[in-house]
């Protein structure tokens, strides 16, 4: 089983529908969570941290089970520009980040 | 805005050959780490260093890969020989320090293509 296991995708959805991606991690030992976002062909690049108690940055909300070791990422009002793929990254300790497969997301005019 | 410099962009090589990829990691920042990116896959870890120490290469085979970073600062990732399954991305990251809530950054990646 791999430590982070996320929806597989591909998400299609129509310019501003709502849009969930879930993960899960298996390493009740992870201390940090992120959403990173990946565009084709680039590099992956941090989109938020992932707080316990939840955390909202303008369109985007995440949010962390720790008791279901569950993570979270919403995003509102989609735009064209959100087409990515999604990645979910947990570290613990001084160990390196560790990614999910990623969850690709085509917003669609 | 500083940023992590990888070279080069894109790699084309048969198979058999040696090959070599570089980065240098953002100024001063100590932890340096090489991932592997299948398409359709997310970045597996291959090394991470501490300064010019290595702390974790597990998952590299170590029959084929090579890596280093001798003065603690710019890092070679070598493969000898390549195989057909090494055609990935090869991206590198640096962060401060291995904290767990240090944000790691990434350079652009090198695209390798084995023929």
């Amino acid at each position: 089983r791999k430590e982070v296991e996320q929806d597989p995708g591909p998400f299609n959805v129509p310019e501003g529908a709502t849009v969930a991606f879930n993960c899960t991690y298996s390493n009740s030992a992870s201390q940090s969570f992120f959403w990173y976002r990946q565009d084709c062909r680039k590099e992956p690049k941090l989109l938020m941290s992932v707080y316990s108690s939840g955390n909202e940055d303008g369109r985007f909300t995440a949010q962390l089970n720790r008791a279901s070791q569950y993570i979270s990422l919403l995003i509102r009002d989609s735009k064209l520009s959100d087409s990515a793929t999604y990645l979910c990254v947990v570290k613990r300790g001084n160990t390196p980040l560790v990614f999910g497969k990623g969850t690709r997301l085509s917003v669609i005019a | 805005e500083a940023e992590v410099a990888q070279s080069p962009r894109y790699k084309i090589t048969e198979k058999s050959q040696a090959v070599a990829f570089w980065c240098d990691p953002i100024s001063g920042h100590a932890t340096l780490y090489w991932y592997r990116q299948i398409l359709g896959q997310g970045p597996e870890l291959l090394v991470q260093f501490q300064d010019e120490s290595v702390v974790d290469d597990s998952q590299l085979p170590k029959d084929r890969f090579s890596a280093e970073r001798l003065k603690g600062v710019d890092s070679t990732l070598k493969i000898q020989p390549a195989e057909l399954g090494d055609s990935a991305m090869y991206l590198c990251a640096s962060s401060l320090d291995r904290a767990w809530d240090t944000e790691a950054f990434f350079g652009q990646g090198t695209r390798l293509t084995v023929v």
